[in-house]
């Protein structure tokens, strides 16, 4: 069966640091890969997806960015964080194809000081 | 874009009670429905989903219901549990990597 992990599950940065959160699935090939931001009480926000290795597409500017060096591997990065990119990082999976559900990670929980 | 709307965004019932949940899209090329269950501090997980070809989904207290005319969908739990306290989140897609949230609906089940 398909599993996706997520790290580190907590993340405690002051402003101006940099970032990498990372994701891996394992149990399944080229699949698509998300990254979602939620803010504290609210909803989901895609950031970006990825259908291949290399491929990246961004629903947000902004001073983040994603990588997928690997079939199953996504890295979420930052240079410089902004107090403003706190919240809960979530990162999913869902096989190619219309209709396929989404499979989330466990969430990194990023506070930005 | 697709744009999902969803309300109340806050819903308290007491257990026994049905809750209702309503998501409306504004793309009419989406077909696929899906509903998310988030518990404090933990991911989203999937509770049931819905294709447009398909206008009613039911598995045990949880069924969905969608109107393509009307560009609505609704998640609906019966005889509701304590247990079933959480954020809900409704999502509409027409493609694999277009899927769009709500806001979310946080559901309190009261003893």
């Amino acid at each position: 069966s398909q599993t996706i992990h997520q790290w580190p599950a907590t993340l405690v940065q002051p402003v101006g640091s940099p970032l990498s959160l990372e994701c891996t699935v394992e149990g399944t090939s080229n699949p698509n890969l998300y990254w979602y931001r939620q803010a504290a009480g609210r909803g989901l926000q895609l950031l970006f997806y990825s259908v291949g290795i290399g491929q990246i597409s961004s629903e947000v500017p902004q001073n983040l960015s994603a990588s997928r060096p690997q079939d199953r591997q996504f890295i979420l990065s930052s240079k410089k964080l902004l107090l403003s990119d706190s919240g809960f990082y979530l990162c999913a999976w869902s096989l190619a194809g219309v209709g396929r559900p989404l499979h989330f990670g466990n969430g990194t929980r990023l506070t930005v000081t | 874009g697709e744009n999902v709307e969803q309300h109340p965004s806050t819903l308290s019932v007491q257990e026994g009670d049905s809750a209702v949940i309503k998501c409306t899209y504004s793309d009419s090329a989406s077909n696929y429905f899906p509903w998310y269950k988030q518990e404090l501090g933990k991911r989203p997980q999937l509770i049931i989903d819905i294709r447009s070809n398909v206008g009613e989904k039911k598995d045990q207290r949880i069924a969905v219901t969608l109107n393509k005319t009307a560009k609505h969908f609704s998640l609906h739990i019966t005889e509701t549990q304590p247990e079933d306290s959480a954020v809900y989140f409704c999502a509409a897609s027409k493609s694999d990597n277009d899927m769009r949230f709500g806001a979310g609906t946080r559901l309190t089940v009261k003893p």
